[in-house]
């Protein structure tokens, strides 16, 4: 598996404002993800963070409000954009790891949105 | 149709027993499948994944696909309050993607 880590952990960020979350990994992964895991509900594929190129979004989710980053092989940023209440999530990073095509999750970052 | 449906449950079973979770899949060209465990306020937790049609056993909990039926089960014998969580099922096609179900949470009762 891999160490995963998140900052920051959780935040409380006032509307219309934007948030950058970090995930970084303790070894090069090829394959890296972000997923969203709102209010009692599962986890919901954000996108797949392309190390040097653009991120690959899934249905529902754009580039101008949820801006991806990944300049290596260990860390990732997710920006969080003129945020709403709606917003208001757990945002978790995941990476395969392992072999196998088995995926670890970091420990996410709890976002309040008031 | 959900891609992967579980029963939200909760499951309630008492301590000792075996617990059944199951998910069912709706791609047939699904190739590996896993399953995570989240507790409260955590992030999930991978506990077993299976490939193959079959049974896939670590420690006390089993793992058992059946892609004819596009069907996948979690069993954990001697069930432990500290198994209290839920139980996500995921599946991934050969992109590397994984579609998670909405998770079923266990209750394991002293």
């Amino acid at each position: 598996s891999a160490v995963i880590s998140q900052k920051p952990s959780r935040d409380i960020c006032q509307r219309g404002t934007s948030l950058t979350i970090q995930c970084q990994v303790d070894s090069q992964v090829t394959m890296m993800f972000w997923y969203r895991q709102q209010p009692g509900q599962s986890l919901t594929l954000i996108a797949t963070a392309n190390q040097g190129s653009e991120a690959t979004y899934e249905s529902g989710f754009v580039i101008d409000k949820f801006p991806i980053s990944r300049p290596n092989l260990t860390f990732s940023t997710l920006t969080v954009s003129n945020m709403s209440p709606e917003d208001s999530s757990i945002y978790l990073c995941s990476v395969v790891a392992g072999g196998l095509e088995t995926q670890y999750f970091g420990p996410g970052t709890r976002l309040l949105v008031l | 149709q959900k891609e992967v449906e579980q029963n939200s449950g909760p499951l309630s079973v008492p301590e000792g027993a075996i617990a059944s979770l199951n998910c069912t899949y709706s791609d047939r060209g699904s190739q590996s499948f896993f399953w995570y465990r989240q507790y409260s306020g955590k992030s999930p937790e991978l506990i077993m994944f299976i490939y193959s049609n079959g049974d896939k056993e670590d420690g006390r909990f089993t793992a058992q696909l059946n892609k004819a039926s596009q069907y996948v089960s979690l069993l954990i014998r001697d069930s432990q309050p500290s198994d209290s969580a839920t139980y996500l099922c995921a599946v991934s096609s050969n992109t590397g993607k994984l579609i998670f179900g909405q998770g079923t949470t266990l209750q394991v009762k002293p």
